[in-house]
């Protein structure tokens, strides 16, 4: 069974706190995806990634960055927590051409 | 601009009536449209996608590019599809995806 996997299901971080989190994905698939998922405002792309060292903006990447070391994992950085990224944080991952098919657990971030 | 929109936040029917979820899009070039559910507790996942024309758990939905819409619909609603429900448009050669607000379909007994 295909997994993308992130490494927490919930989080609670204090305002200014460096923040990170973890997908990691076994498909061996080059594009990987950060989303934020709001009510009201459906999924918005944070960053994504179409290969190792690669990294690409999304419509929101204001106050996140992303690294990408290895092909399997793909980490999205809140430099300084703020509480308006108090969110659902998505990751998914996909084949070149393909489907957007395969996403994570979700980690529900609350920043106090 | 490129755009979904999804105009029923929140959707309730009764068990056994028609279920129809509403997306309209607004797209330039040709369109390619998928429907995603997220079950309670559950990860995000693909329902359906236009180009294939299958139906997945009675559900069916079919592109009408003259009025731009990409409604979902199930002739008999049950229980278990109450769930969260978004459209997407893919966009351009990179693959991207416009997500519409999603709607909540509760379906009571």
């Amino acid at each position: 069974d295909v997994k993308v996997t992130q490494s927490s299901r919930y989080l609670v971080k204090r305002t200014g706190e460096k923040v990170f989190l973890e997908c990691v994905q076994d498909m061996d698939h080059e594009n990987m995806f950060w989303y934020r998922q709001d009510p009201g405002l459906g999924l918005r792309l944070i960053y994504f990634s179409y290969d190792v060292k690669m990294k690409e903006k999304g419509d929101i990447p204001e106050g996140y960055s992303v690294s990408r070391e290895k092909k399997e994992r793909f980490s999205l950085i809140l430099e300084s927590a703020s509480t308006n990224q108090t969110s659902m944080y998505l990751c998914a991952s996909r084949p070149p051409a393909g489907e957007l098919a395969f996403f994570g657990q979700g980690t529900r971030l609350t920043v106090v | 601009a490129q755009r979904v929109t999804q105009p029923e936040k929140l959707l309730s029917v009764f068990k056994g009536a028609p279920v129809e979820l509403k997306c309209n899009y607004s797209y330039s070039g040709s369109p390619e449209l998928f429907w995603y559910v997220q079950y309670s507790r559950q990860r995000l996942q693909l329902l359906l996608r236009h180009i294939s024309r299958e139906s997945i758990k009675g559900f069916t939905a079919d592109l009408n590019k003259g009025e731009t819409s990409f409604h979902l619909k199930k002739p008999f609603a049950q229980e278990e599809d109450s769930a969260m429900y978004y459209c997407a448009l893919r966009r351009g050669g990179n693959y991207q995806l416009i997500w519409g607000a999603g709607t909540k379909l509760i379906i009571k007994p």
